[in-house]
């Protein structure tokens, strides 16, 4: 149980296009979903936390207008990178929790801007 | 505040000798605290976590850790390292209230040698 799932798993794309990530989670419903990114060898960076009906909370230096983050329903949130550019290529993940601070990871997915 | 430390950036053990993987942290209130392995290029999967039940908490896979107050520590051990054992390992802590707060350690790289 507790599967998370990101869609899609790849993307490339070219700068100033906007790509949109989805998370869903699969055999549960999620209250909070989180966003992170993370650089090669690097620790996950948090980038936003959104509970299902409401507005994301975004992490000091992330930007709001850039990442547009939206929690329609309890299985779905999406992450949208708007005008993407070179230095956004990096490792996006997701996860999901349930109210018990245990968060269940997405695979992942990898941006190539170019 | 809250902070996460991982003591070793790199470790390297031999195959089927014991692995243990330091984590201090600093909160001011109880946390949760969670250990989450990454193999390259996935997602994160949930090894473990403290949530002020017993301090011996038992993962899968093998791994356990011990939640010691008077050290703030949540080291992760294994008996017996095992090749596939060889991934990325993070510790986090959270707290929640009307907010999750979620930290992550930088990450220690456990490598495995036959």
């Amino acid at each position: 149980g507790a599967v998370v799932s990101q869609h899609p798993s790849w993307v490339i794309c070219k700068s100033g296009t906007s790509v949109k990530i989805e998370c869903r989670s699969l055999d549960f419903q999620a209250t909070t979903m989180f966003w992170y990114r993370q650089f090669p060898k690097q620790s996950l960076m948090l980038m936003a936390t959104s509970n299902e009906g409401s507005k994301a909370t975004y992490e000091q230096g992330v930007e709001k207008d850039k990442f547009l983050i939206n929690h329609a329903s309890l299985t779905l949130s999406t992450l949208t990178v708007t005008s993407a550019h070179p230095e956004d290529s990096s490792f996006y993940i997701c996860s999901a929790s349930f109210g018990q601070e245990t968060q269940y990871f997405g695979p992942g997915t990898r941006l190539l801007v170019l | 505040a809250q902070s996460v430390t991982q003591l070793d950036s790199h470790v390297s053990v031999s195959e089927g000798t014991p692995v243990l993987l330091r984590c201090n942290y600093s909160s001011s209130y109880s946390p949760s605290l969670f250990w989450y392995v990454q193999h390259p290029n996935k997602g994160l999967q949930l090894l473990l976590k403290y949530t002020s039940a017993a301090t011996l908490v038992k993962g899968i896979n093998g791994f356990e850790a011990e939640f010691k107050k008077s050290e703030t520590s949540f080291h992760l051990t294994k008996p017996s390292a095992h090749m596939s054992d060889a991934a990325e390992y993070f510790c986090v802590v959270t707290l929640s209230g009307g907010y999750q707060k979620v930290t992550f350690g930088i990450g220690t790289k456990l490598q495995v040698i036959p």
